[in-house]
């Protein structure tokens, strides 16, 4: 159980181009998502919280703008990087809190972004 | 500012020994720690989750946590090859989010 899938998992787009990233909780229901970004041989930085049918909470640095996240339902969460560019080449995690479980986050296996 | 610190390593143990992997937090307030293991390209995966003082066991893993003195511990015992990976101690600082630490890259060395 509490299994979370993302699509696409790898993705490379010319620059100013935007990507959509799915997050999608598998067998249960996600009240909460989160966000992540990873720069190689860094650790994980929160980028948003993503709360089902409201506004993503981003943190601080993170434009909200460039990085529109949507929470349509309690399984789906997108993130969407509008005008890419190559210094958002990265790897985009997303997780995801159970409904049985509120402590726990579940990762999804990631997408890798490249942007020329 | 809420910080999880933990040893980039990289840490080598031979094969069947114990890997011993720490974390410090910052926040003493903090009631749920998280290891995760992550392996080169791909995302983590939740080992153990600890939230009592003392020790918990899972198979060949075991978490400790003593939280007057802010750390957290994860023992691997009989270590495998396949255990290298990159360890993240993760910390719920009371906002529901999780802080990472930097990791601790571990190498078992067959």
């Amino acid at each position: 159980g509490a299994v979370v899938s993302q699509h696409p998992s790898w993705v490379i787009c010319k620059s100013g181009t935007s990507v959509k990233i799915e997050c999608r909780s598998l067998d249960f229901q996600a009240t909460t998502m989160f966000w992540y970004r990873q720069f190689p041989k860094q650790s994980l930085m929160l980028m948003a919280t993503s709360n089902e049918g409201s506004k993503a909470t981003y943190e601080q640095g993170v434009e909200k703008d460039k990085f529109l996240i949507n929470h349509a339902s309690l399984t789906l969460s997108t993130l969407t990087v509008t005008s890419a560019h190559p210094e958002d080449s990265s790897f985009y995690i997303c997780s995801a809190k159970s409904d049985r479980d509120q402590e726990t986050q579940y990762f999804g296996p990631g997408t890798r972004l490249l942007v020329l | 500012q809420k910080e999880v610190e933990q040893n980039s390593g990289p840490l080598s143990v031979p094969e069947g020994a114990i890997a011993s992997l720490n974390c410090t937090y910052s926040d003493r307030g903090s009631q749920s720690f998280f290891w995760y293991r992550q392996y080169s390209g791909k995302s983590p995966e939740l080992i153990m989750f600890i939230y009592s003082n003392g020790d918990k066991e899972d198979g060949r893993f075991t978490a400790q946590l003593n939280k007057a003195s802010q750390y957290v511990s994860l023992l691997i015992r009989d270590s495998q090859p396949s255990d290298s990976a990159t360890y993240l101690c993760a910390v719920i600082f009371g906002n529901e989010k999780l802080t990472f630490g930097t990791g601790t890259r571990l190498t078992i060395i067959p």
